[in-house]
């Protein structure tokens, strides 16, 4: 069983539709969640962080954390052509090197 | 703009050669990450600087090594180059080095081997 899984999608939806990216992981050591966005030709960009089972919000993006379930999702509200990425999930165990989810491709089309 | 600045952005290059990456983490940042990111892979860790003095190390393979310099600039040094070693690499800073500090990524080298 892989560390962690995430649906390579690709995801296609419409402009203004909500989004939900999901991962799931296997190791109870990992501590802290991160989304990150990646454009083509480019590095990853972080979106949202946290370390904490529940929701945090951050304009159109709420990440949700259940470590009893072990899975992190990533919502995205009144999705924009702007939003089309690859989206990655990151774990950290506390031993600094993060642990990536092979990626969610995303086409918002307009 | 995260503020990591990687050079260059793509080499080219033949299998049996050695090459250098260079990364400028963020102003203030003390701890430097290198991460490779191929197709069947993903991103993958490599290793870690902090304030000169290595941190940790991931899968990373004897034919590559890295440094970082006083003026905490770090350069990844791959030899030997092979097929599969065609890649992109990535490099992260963050303040002290501590889990509880994100990560911030540069925009990466394409390294090509032919």
């Amino acid at each position: 069983q892989k560390e962690v899984e995430q649906d390579p999608g690709p995801l296609s939806v419409p402009e203004g539709a909500i989004v939900s990216l999901n991962c799931t992981y296997s190791n109870s050591a990992f501590q802290y969640f991160m989304w990150y966005r990646q454009y083509s030709r480019k590095g990853p960009e972080l979106l949202m962080y946290t370390y904490s089972s529940g929701n945090k919000e951050d304009g159109r993006f709420t990440a949700q954390v259940d470590k009893s379930s072990k899975y992190i999702s990533l919502f995205i509200r009144d999705s924009q052509p702007s939003d089309s990425a690859t989206y990655l999930c990151a774990w950290d165990t506390g031993r600094r090197a993060l642990t990536f989810g092979s990626g969610t491709r995303l086409q918002v089309q307009p | 703009d995260s503020g990591v600045t990687q050079t260059p952005k793509h080499l080219i290059t033949a299998t049996g050669q050695r090459v250098t990456l260079r990364c400028s983490p963020r102003s203030g940042d003390l701890s430097v990450y290198w991460y490779q990111q191929s197709l069947d892979q993903g991103l993958q860790f490599l290793i870690q600087y902090y304030n000169g003095e290595e941190r940790a190390k991931g899968n990373i393979l004897e034919r590559f090594s890295a440094q970082q310099f006083p003026d905490l600039h770090s350069e990844l040094n791959l030899s030997s180059l092979e097929l599969g070693d065609s890649a992109l690499y990535f490099c992260a800073s963050s303040p002290q080095g501590k889990s509880n500090q994100p990560q911030h990524f540069g925009d990466g080298t394409r390294l090509s081997i032919l």
